[in-house]
């Protein structure tokens, strides 16, 4: 599984767009990136999901380029309750009924007030 | 209902204790997954159970067994741990949608383990 490397911390100040970029040079053509949130002593959650170019939900905006080798998770006017971890995993959609990822090591928003 | 539930939320045991965590879902999932976290590093997966089969152990020692009665349910037995066995585990499912993809995981709250 292609590794994954992020910065290990960000801040921001409420209502400012963060942008989180994540390295993945290995990627392999069949992997998919995604992206979870987790707040302390809690499970992560799921954010966004996508393949290639950019995709967009009602949370956030993944921009992935042509080469795939990096992504930016976009999260617009952030607020105090997205202080969080945030993980950038690359893993095959599809392996058999089940998907196997790998965490990164994560970065961890802090939003200033 | 899209929620994985886990009991206990927090459990201490000692290391000659036989003890047992317990996750379950009623998504419809059919894949089910644990995982270990220890503070401030991102989850490790330790066991995946594809329609209520054992598809990966990633090397995980035998003090940790996993099993999975019915596809709702994901149990982790506990037996002669360590104290370095102390962590959040997290328990996963997630299901098989159009196409034959797999799509996101939905984790649970976990249970915070101390082992003295």
């Amino acid at each position: 599984l292609a590794k994954t490397t992020q910065p290990i911390s960000m801040d921001s100040y409420e209502g400012q767009e963060v942008n989180i970029t994540c390295s993945h040079n290995n990627i392999a053509t069949n992997d998919y990136i995604t992206w979870y949130q987790q707040f302390p002593s809690q499970g992560p959650r799921f954010i966004i999901q996508g393949y290639k170019t950019k995709v967009t939900n009602e949370v956030a905006s993944l921009f992935i380029p042509a080469d795939r080798k990096s992504s930016t998770l976009s999260l617009p006017r952030v607020s105090l309750s997205d202080t969080a971890v945030y993980y950038c995993l690359v893993g095959d959609k599809n392996s058999g009924g089940y998907q196997k990822v790998t965490f990164g090591t994560g970065t961890k928003l802090q939003v200033i007030p | 209902d899209t929620e994985v539930t886990q009991t206990p939320k927090h459990l201490v045991m000692g290391m000659t204790n036989k003890k047992s965590l317990k996750c379950e879902q009623h998504m419809g999932h059919r894949a089910m997954y644990w995982y270990k976290q220890k503070a401030k590093k991102p989850p490790e997966l330790m066991f995946v159970y594809s329609y209520e089969k054992l598809s990966i152990n990633e090397s995980v020692p035998s003090r940790f067994s996993p099993e999975c009665p019915n596809s709702s349910l994901l149990n982790l037995h506990l037996h002669a741990l360590q104290p370095e066995d102390s962590a959040l585990y997290l328990c996963a499912s997630s299901q098989r949608i159009a196409g034959g993809l797999v799509n996101e995981q939905f984790f649970g709250p976990g249970t915070r383990l101390t082992v003295l």
